[in-house]
Parts: C-alpha cells; sequence; structure tokens
C-alpha cells in the first residue's frame, strides 16, 4: 500500500493567516493526488484533483502544488468557514489511502 | 446532477453482517469512466477508502487489505445500485459509512449523505 504522511495534524491559525498543508507519499505517484475538506456531520468536499486542479465552485483562496512524493495544499487568507480537518488522498493506485488529516482550528 | 442515496441499519450485533446500500441518480453503476466506493470515518482510523466497484467490458472489484477477507461490494444494474456487505463485524467496525463516486484521475467527487453504524449487543 501507498502511504500517505500529512503534516502537521492539527494546526491553529486566526483568521486572515496563509496556512500550508502538506502531505507526503511513500511512493511517487506522479500528480494522482486530491484534497479534501471534512467538516463534523458532512460528508467530504473535494476541494482539489490532481495535485493542483481546483474543483469547481471551490474558492481560489485554496491551491495545490506539487507532484512525485511531496504535495501541498495552501489556504491563502482564512476565512472562518475553513476551520474544518483537510484530508490528502492518492488516486495513483487502489488500494486508494488518505492522509490522517489535518485539523485546521481557530486561534 | 449526481445523487446517491444510502440506506441500510445503524445498529449492527458484533459478529454479524453490515449491509448497506447506495441509490445513484443522474449516473450509472455501468458507467464505463466511473468506479462505485464506500469510505468510512471514525475518530480513531480518519478516513478509510474500503473498496469500489466498476464496469470496463466486465466488473471489477478491489478492496482495502484491512477488510479483504470480509468485504463484498456488488453492483445492481437493474436498480442502478451498488452495496456494501462487511461480515463479522466487531465494535471497531463502528463508523460512518459513505459511499462515493471517483472518475479517474479526480478524487471522490460525489458523496452520499453517510451512515453511522454501531456495532454493539
Amino acid at each position: 500500500d501507498i502511504q500517505m504522511t500529512q503534516s502537521p495534524s492539527s494546526l491553529s491559525a486566526p483568521v486572515g493567516d496563509r496556512v500550508t498543508i502538506t502531505c507526503r507519499a511513500s511512493q511517487s505517484i506522479n500528480n494522482y493526488l486530491n484534497w479534501y475538506q471534512h467538516k463534523p456531520g458532512k460528508a467530504p468536499k473535494l476541494l482539489i484533483s490532481t495535485a493542483s486542479s481546483l474543483e469547481s465552485g471551490v474558492p481560489s483562496r485554496f491551491s495545490g502544488s506539487g507532484s512525485g512524493t511531496d504535495f501541498a495544499l495552501t489556504i491563502s487568507s482564512l476565512r472562518p468557514e475553513d476551520f474544518a480537518t483537510y484530508y490528502c488522498q492518492q488516486s495513483y493506485t487502489a488500494p486508494l489511502t488518505f492522509g490522517g488529516g489535518t485539523k485546521v482550528e481557530i486561534k | 446532477q449526481v445523487q446517491l442515496q444510502q440506506s441500510g441499519p445503524g445498529l449492527v450485533k458484533p459478529s454479524q453482517t453490515l449491509s448497506l446500500t447506495c441509490a445513484i441518480s443522474g449516473d450509472s453503476v455501468s458507467s464505463d469512466s466511473a468506479a462505485w466506493n464506500w469510505v468510512r470515518q471514525s475518530p480513531s482510523r480518519g478516513l478509510e477508502w474500503l473498496g469500489r466497484t466498476y464496469y470496463r467490458s466486465k466488473w471489477y472489484n478491489d478492496y482495502a487489505v484491512s477488510v479483504n477477507a470480509r468485504i463484498t461490494i456488488n453492483p445492481d444494474t437493474s436498480k442502478n445500485q451498488f452495496s456494501l456487505q462487511l461480515k463479522s463485524v466487531t465494535p471497531e467496525d463502528t463508523a460512518v459509512y459513505f459511499c462515493a463516486r471517483t472518475m479517474t484521475p479526480r478524487g471522490f467527487d460525489y458523496w452520499g449523505q453517510g451512515t453511522l453504524v454501531t456495532v454493539s449487543s
């Protein structure tokens, strides 16, 4: 299985801050990396596909980068509605695997 | 617009079989470009992919190693839906279960509403 390692596991930041979450794959996955936002009681929401493609309707303050084994999700200016848990996920090969998650909290 | 509607019991006894169904509207379970997945979420494990079924001239299944011996995912073309069966459940299988669509190379773009399944006697 391809292991996905996210860091940090949690962070606390004020509204307006720039935040970056990283994700590392245990082997190269080219750009087959997706990012999700998950809020309690809801289904996860796909934010970014193939490392850097913003899904329709997702605000432009979200961006993704990377290829191979190292990836990042950046929120350029945190808004109150962005406080949630974020997951990376590889779609390179089955079994599909997720990172452990990063909980973004209000400071 | 694709919609996924889950159904099934929220309480299962230990050693019994967990069964959930996901009804698809706006797409076809027999699509030759989509895959139909089950994912679960728990506080201890985060998001965990369980498996998928998909059609590419014939039917295929892939399963997570952690549940491979206990899981079956089946398509039902007559009802345009797919199902999850997880045998011999334990309290560690307590989680919110989601069905979801993937369209390679994109991620899980449409999700069901989620079903909290509690394993308890």
